[in-house]
């Protein structure tokens, strides 16, 4: 069974540009969710998306946001990209019920010039 | 979500049992403690989970308290690959999977 799947694996950009980031779910898993990590912050969740609609937000500006398709992919989308935006995004995916064991990508690492 | 607090480091003897401690005094009923590591620049990897019970799997065994306020992640026989960073995060176990991350304990299994 395939794992959680995110492309690309490493990006550079610079400050101003956009930047979108695509995340496969494991196969049958409907919930994906996505989070920055820094050296300085740690892990922090972004946001959630459940049968396409964002189920949960974390602290982060509206530069921020996402979207889930009807095959559980899901995307997303950084704009306006800012210095401190440099950090590893990371993808995950889980299966709906108890449990709620969260299944991480390799992840997407930003650098923003 | 409740906070939990881990040691910021810890070593061990490659082979001796690695145990892992962590603190969440201000866990509610209906919150389960969870494990995750992370080696070096990849993905976090689920471990394990419990709500009051001791539990054990392949990879480590969770022992809570009675009083469910603190618990320890144990590696039985650790080896040089569990070398990462391990994180205890406690949360509800049904509707959103909004996780928060603390800083976890560094473990560096040593040869």
């Amino acid at each position: 069974k395939a794992g959680v799947t995110q492309t690309p694996r490493y990006l550079i950009k610079t400050r101003g540009q956009q930047v979108t980031l695509s995340c496969s779910p494991i196969s049958g898993h409907r919930s994906v969710s996505w989070y920055q990590q820094t050296p300085g912050q740690g892990l922090q969740f972004l946001f959630e998306y459940f049968s396409e609609t964002q189920r949960n937000k974390g602290n982060f500006p509206g530069r921020f946001s996402g979207r889930q398709f009807s095959n559980s992919r899901s995307e997303m989308n950084v704009s306006t990209l800012e210095l401190g935006d440099s950090a590893l995004y990371l993808c995950a995916s889980s299966l709906e019920g108890q449990g709620l064991e969260l299944f991480f990508g390799e992840g997407s690492r930003l650098t923003v010039l | 979500d409740a906070k939990t607090t881990q040691p910021t480091s810890m070593d061990c003897a490659e082979g001796r049992a690695a145990n892992l401690p962590c603190n969440h005094s201000t866990i509610s009923g209906n919150e389960y403690v969870y494990w995750y590591r992370q080696i070096h620049s990849q993905g976090p990897q689920y471990i394990i989970h419990g709500l009051k019970n001791n539990e054990t799997n392949e990879m480590a065994s969770l022992i809570i308290t009675e009083d469910r306020k603190s618990s320890t992640l144990i590696l039985p026989h650790a080896t040089l690959r569990d070398t990462a960073v391990y994180y205890c995060i406690v949360r509800v176990a049904s509707g959103t999977y909004k996780y928060i991350f603390g800083t976890g304990t560094r473990l560096k299994v040593l040869a």
